[in-house]
């Protein structure tokens, strides 16, 4: 079976662009999840679905970041109007059941550079 | 939220040599997960443990949820152990990671 996949892997923008990431879950996952990691540091949550439903978005930064998973299975991050400050790896990652029950799977991540 | 910290930040060590890294959280959890980020960025599951102890080959891990910390042992290392490894934990919110500890495998 296909773990979690991203794309694109690699992507720069010039300030001011918008982005979309893209996230295939492991088919049948109930769960998926938004991460950011900034160099050197830890992943950071974004936000959270469990099936279509954004259940949490508190780990969004700012209003130019939005996700959607609109059938429950594919989730695209979209970030409008580009700051360097976004430049980080994004990290998606599902799990078969809800939140905080299951082992977390991620991806490859996508590495998004702002010039 | 759950604070994580993890010791030590950095280890370099010979191959064949044995480690320990560990995790200290500051709240009640549901899920604790060790993770290995390799060189490409790939986060790898090495072990899911809320409590208890596990093992898989020359890795095992042991969680200890009433003193609030997991341990991760290392043992007879090789080169394509480096890289660093997470400790996440998930109590009633998001999962929190820490900020790793940074592993060198010397030949």
């Amino acid at each position: 079976g296909a773990g979690v996949s991203q794309s694109p892997r690699y992507k720069v923008a010039k300030r001011g662009q918008d982005v979309a990431l893209r996230c295939d879950p492991i088919s049948g996952h109930v769960s998926l999840f938004w991460y950011q990691q900034a160099l050197g540091q830890g992943p950071e949550f974004l936000t959270y679905f469990q099936n279509e439903a954004q259940l949490d978005k508190s780990g969004l930064p700012s209003d130019r970041f939005f996700a959607e998973r609109p059938e429950g299975s594919v989730s695209t991050l979209k970030i409008q109007r580009t700051q360097q400050e976004d430049s980080a790896v994004y990290l998606c990652a599902s799990s078969l059941g809800i939140r905080g029950g299951d082992e977390q799977y991620f991806g490859p991540g996508t590495r998004l550079t702002v010039t | 939220g759950i604070q994580v910290e993890q010791s030590p930040p950095d280890l370099i060590l010979q191959e064949g040599a044995n480690s320990t890294l560990r995790c200290n959280f500051s709240d009640s959890v549901n899920n604790l997960q060790w993770f290995h980020q390799n060189p490409w960025g790939q986060l790898i599951n090495l072990f899911y443990i809320p409590s208890g102890t596990k093992q898989n080959g020359r890795l095992s891990a042991t969680t200890v949820a009433t003193e609030r910390y997991s341990l991760l042992y290392i043992s007879s290392s090789q080169t394509t152990d480096s890289g660093v490894y997470f400790c996440a934990v998930e109590g009633p919110g998001d999962m929190r990671f820490g900020a790793g500890t940074r592993l060198t495998v010397k030949p």
